[in-house]
């Protein structure tokens, strides 16, 4: 069974543009949620996704948003981006938000 | 809102020697998951203890959940140095899955 995939794996942006991660899930798993991880403060949720729906949002600005399509697939958006954006975005896929979670690889995000 | 509290941050240990990671969280938790991350790569599921007296072991690594305690542990026995990592906690409350900021584990030949 194929893993949980994330395009791309580096992208490199400047202040003020805006980017769009994509992750797509094992297949079968229904949701997929969004993680941001920086050095100073760790792993922190960003939203979750499922059947189409977010069901849940953490504490970021309006800027980061996302969506899943029919398909399962996910994307996350950030708009106007900041210094401060620059980190690992991890998407993780499970059959429903109470089951184990598997991770993709994850994309380096480097605002200049 | 759960917090989820991992100590000792970083560890440096010998190999062949025993340890513990701690893990505690604040309020009810659904069920409370172990990571596993190496340098620049992703996350990789170790456990998922669901009930109170759980008990999970993989090689080396065995997980327990006390939820009356709010406290889960990872033990570490007669450490190899393949087992230097990060390891995450991390609990589920109301859909959402908040980490703990990682026990760095060193781990000397």
């Amino acid at each position: 069974k194929a893993g949980v995939t994330q395009t791309p794996r580096y992208l490199i942006k400047t202040r003020g543009q805006q980017v769009t991660l994509s992750c797509s899930p094992i297949s079968g798993h229904r949701s997929v949620s969004w993680y941001q991880q920086t050095p100073g403060q760790g792993l922190q949720f960003l939203f979750e996704y499922f059947s189409e729906t977010q069901r849940n949002k953490g504490n970021f600005p309006g800027r980061f948003s996302g969506r899943q399509f029919s398909n399962s697939r996910s994307e996350m958006n950030v708009s106007t981006l900041e210094l401060g954006d620059s980190a690992l975005y991890l998407c993780a896929s499970s059959l429903t938000s109470y089951n184990e979670q598997f991770f993709g690889p994850g994309t380096r995000l480097t605002v200049l | 809102e759960l917090k989820v509290e991992q100590n000792p941050l970083f560890l440096s240990m010998q190999e062949g020697k025993n340890y513990t990671i701690y893990c505690n969280y604040s309020t009810t938790s659904d069920r409370l998951y172990w990571y596993r991350q190496d340098p620049g790569k992703s996350l990789e599921s170790l456990f998922v203890l669901l009930s109170n007296g759980a008990v999970k072991q993989e090689g080396r690594l065995m997980a327990s959940l006390d939820t009356k305690a709010r406290l889960s542990t990872l033990h570490i026995t007669a450490a190899v140095h393949d087992l230097s990592a990060t390891y995450f906690c991390a609990g589920n409350r109301d859909d959402k899955i908040i980490f703990g900021k990682g026990t760095r584990l060193h781990i000397l030949p």
